[in-house]
């Protein structure tokens, strides 16, 4: 397996621009999670989905940010008007938590290289 | 509510010399801990994690991690540092929520120094 994929590795923008960041599962994981990692924060937990549905978005910062997940094999996470304060590194994680119709009771979580996003 | 403390930013060790990465948890219940490594411009790696068994958990890379229920702590350790060790290390808890969340420290920087 590819491993969870994420695209693009690196968006530069202007301020007030529209920002989306793709990610692509592991195939046959029922979680995915969006993180934001910053120097200042470290890594904050901003939305995850369970089988394409929204779980918890409590984490997610203003109504600038939404992320959907059409299918179980892609999501996305947008930015809309961007800030320079949203510049960070932004992780997408996937993990098997039932396989089979059973709970692995896993819960490890395979992280993506990330998207690196700066925001001028 | 569940939570990890990592009370160190910064580890460092000299190459050859055994290593250890402190975390202590609070957990509502058995706790689900885990470690996870970061190289430089790189995702979180799994490392290791203790479910239940032995305190003694070993995982990649020559890594273990000692559960310490009576001090609520789960510190990583490794006989031996090597330099291409050095990499960010975050400990993490599962969420009493059981819907695979984790809840992660804020991570500790380890250098290791040839």
């Amino acid at each position: 397996d590819a491993g969870v994929i994420q695209s693009p590795r690196h968006e530069v923008t202007e301020m007030g621009q529209e920002v989306t960041l793709r990610c692509k599962p592991i195939s046959g994981h029922d979680y995915l999670f969006w993180y934001r990692q910053t120097m200042m924060r470290g890594l904050e937990l901003l939305i995850y989905f369970n089988n394409n549905v929204p779980i918890d978005d409590s984490g997610m910062p203003e109504d600038r940010f939404s992320a959907k997940m059409p299918n179980a094999s892609f999501s996305t996470l947008k930015i809309q008007p961007s800030e320079p304060r949203d510049s960070a590194v932004y992780f997408c994680a996937s993990t098997p938590y039932y396989s089979g119709g059973k709970h692995t009771n896993t819960d490890t979580q395979y992280f993506g290289p990330g998207t690196r996003l700066t925001v001028l | 509510a569940q939570s990890v403390a990592q009370p160190e930013d910064q580890v460092n060790v000299a190459e050859g010399n055994p290593l250890t990465v402190k975390c202590t948890y609070s957990v509502s219940g058995n706790p689900y801990l885990f470690w996870y490594v970061q190289y430089p411009n790189r995702g979180l790696q799994f490392l290791l994690k203790y479910i239940t068994g032995d305190n003694l958990v070993k995982g990649s890379y020559g890594f273990e991690a000692e559960f310490n229920k009576s001090q609520t702590s789960f510190h990583l350790k490794k006989p031996s540092a090597l330099v291409s060790d050095s990499a960010l290390y975050f400990c993490a808890v599962r969420d009493s929520s059981n819907t695979g969340k984790l809840i992660f420290g804020q991570g500790t920087t380890l250098q290791v120094k040839p």
